[in-house]
């Protein structure tokens, strides 16, 4: 199994209060993603990071932001939780863009109350 | 936009059949289709990946086909087993313009009965 870690893996929180899930993969992987699972929607993109410094947004960006300051993490920041932001949150790593297999971590369960 | 359709939705079969799981995309401009398994509260494992250049991957008794120009790609399993139970879901990295990361279709839930 790919060494990919989420933290933490269960939150609880309250809305309008900032959030953070860490991802962190022991791979030297260049590139990280950051989805949500929801009933109905299935997996969707919400940002993705192509080497240290260099992030960009996915399909459901609005109400997150992202950094990664070191190859092996890539934080996602829900900056004021919204009822809406309950979810499954997933990080994936690649080791390139077009070939590789995205590996994916045990995933966050997040409730927003 | 890229959109990932996963058909049926869900399927139950007697163990040892022979099933195969169908994935269909809106557009043909892939670089990979990938096809995942979950299993209830966790992660997704990762099957087989079919790059755009291939027609099938096989791994033991799975084994998933490409159709880039009808937009489909099949898991055939063969000789189930009720360790197989799990949702199955495929996703497609598109090669065009826009973000990256893989779009995926909502699953097939596959139940296994012994």
């Amino acid at each position: 199994d790919a060494g990919i870690t989420q933290s933490p893996r269960h939150k609880v929180t309250e809305t309008g209060t900032p959030v953070t899930l860490r991802c962190h993969q022991t791979e030297n992987h260049r590139y990280m993603y950051w989805y949500r699972q929801d009933p109905g929607h299935g997996l969707r993109l919400i940002h993705y990071s192509y080497g240290v410094k260099d992030t960009d947004k996915g399909e459901v960006s609005d109400g997150y932001s992202v950094s990664r300051s070191k190859t092996e993490d890539f934080l996602l920041t829900l900056e004021s939780a919204t009822s809406s932001q309950t979810s499954v949150y997933f990080c994936a790593i690649s080791l390139g863009r077009s070939a590789e297999t995205q590996y994916f971590g045990p995933g966050t369960r997040l409730l927003v109350l | 936009k890229q959109e990932v359709t996963q058909i049926p939705a869900a399927l139950s079969v007697p163990e040892g059949e022979n099933l195969v799981l169908n994935c269909s995309f809106t557009d043909s401009a892939i670089y990979n289709l990938q096809w995942f398994r979950q299993d209830p509260g966790k992660g997704l494992t990762s099957l087989l990946l079919i790059q755009s250049s291939q027609r099938e991957q096989t791994s033991g008794r799975l084994n998933a086909s490409l159709d880039k120009s009808s937009g489909r790609s099949t898991l055939y399993i063969a000789a189930s087993q009720p360790g197989d139970s799990a949702t199955y879901l495929c996703a497609a990295l598109h090669s065009g313009g826009g973000a990256d990361g893989l779009t995926f279709g909502k699953g097939t839930h596959l139940i296994i009965q012994p």
